[in-house]
C-alpha cells in the first residue's frame, strides 16, 4: 500500500520559477523524505525531515512538515531544466520503520 | 566509494519462469532493501535484509524471496512469474538505523 499522496500529479513551469509539490500521509511517522527520479531510473535522496522538525533547507530545496495535518511540502526555487524529474515523498512509519513511497509528482521545467 | 549497482539492466522472461536479480551495496552499507516500481507508480517495499537476515517485509507473496551475502550484496528471486511482475526492480542500501537510502539504477523486468 502507498501512504504518501503527492499533489499535483504533474506540474509544468517555466525555467526560473519556483515549483511546489505537496505530500499527505495517513499514519504516525518517524520522518519524511523526498526523493528524485530521472526517467524511470534509480531514486536520489534529496532531504529528510524528522517528525519533530517543521522546516528544513538544502540548497534550492525547502521542505516543511506539518504533523498535525499529516502533510509536507517541497519547494524548489529558481528551477532549472535539470530539475525535470519525478519527485516522491516517502514516510517512515513510527510502528515498524517501514518506508512507504507515494505515487510521485512529475515535474517538467519548460525552457 | 562505489555506488549501488544492479544487474542485469533489462530482462525479458516468460510467465511461469523464475528470475534472479542482483545488487551490490554501496561500500560500507550493511542493509539492503528491494522495491518494485510499476509504471507511473511509486516504489513498493518488498523486503529488507540486515546482516544476512530478513528484517521486514512488505505485502508481497512468498514467491518473492531474497538473500544477503556476507559482503552485503543481495539477490531478489521471483518464482512463477506473472504478467503483473513486469516492473522496475530497485535495490537500495543504507547503514543500519539510517533512513537515508542509496538506490541503484534498477532492473527492468518484462514478463510476457
Amino acid at each position: 500500500s502507498q501512504q504518501g499522496e503527492e499533489d499535483p500529479q504533474a506540474l509544468s513551469i517555466q525555467e526560473g520559477e519556483n515549483a511546489t509539490m505537496n505530500c499527505s500521509y495517513k499514519t504516525s511517522i518517524n520522518n519524511l523524505q523526498w526523493y528524485r527520479q530521472n526517467s524511470g531510473r534509480g531514486l536520489v535522496h534529496l532531504i529528510l525531515i524528522r517528525s519533530n522538525e517543521r522546516e528544513k533547507h538544502s540548497g534550492r530545496l525547502r521542505v516543511t512538515l506539518d504533523t498535525s495535518k499529516k502533510s509536507s511540502s517541497l519547494l524548489i526555487t529558481a528551477s532549472r531544466a535539470a530539475d525535470t524529474a519525478s519527485y516522491f515523498c516517502a514516510t517512515v512509519d513510527n510502528r515498524d520503520d517501514k518506508i512507504i513511497f507515494g505515487k510521485g509528482t512529475r515535474l517538467h521545467i519548460l525552457p | 566509494e562505489t555506488g549501488v549497482t544492479q544487474s542485469p539492466t533489462h530482462l525479458i522472461k516468460t510467465r511461469g519462469q523464475q528470475v534472479t536479480l542482483r545488487c551490490s551495496s554501496q561500500s560500507g552499507h550493511n542493509t539492503v532493501s528491494w522495491y518494485q516500481q510499476a509504471l507511473g507508480q511509486g516504489p513498493q517495499f518488498i523486503f529488507q535484509y540486515y546482516r544476512e537476515e530478513e528484517n521486514g517485509r512488505g505485502n508481497f507473496p512468498p514467491r518473492f524471496s531474497g538473500l544477503q551475502f556476507p559482503n552485503y550484496s543481495s539477490e531478489l528471486n521471483v518464482n512463477a512469474l506473472e504478467l503483473d511482475d513486469s516492473a522496475l526492480y530497485l535495490c537500495a542500501s543504507s547503514l543500519a538505523r539510517s533512513y537515508e537510502q542509496y538506490f541503484g539504477p534498477g532492473t527492468r523486468l518484462t514478463v510476457t
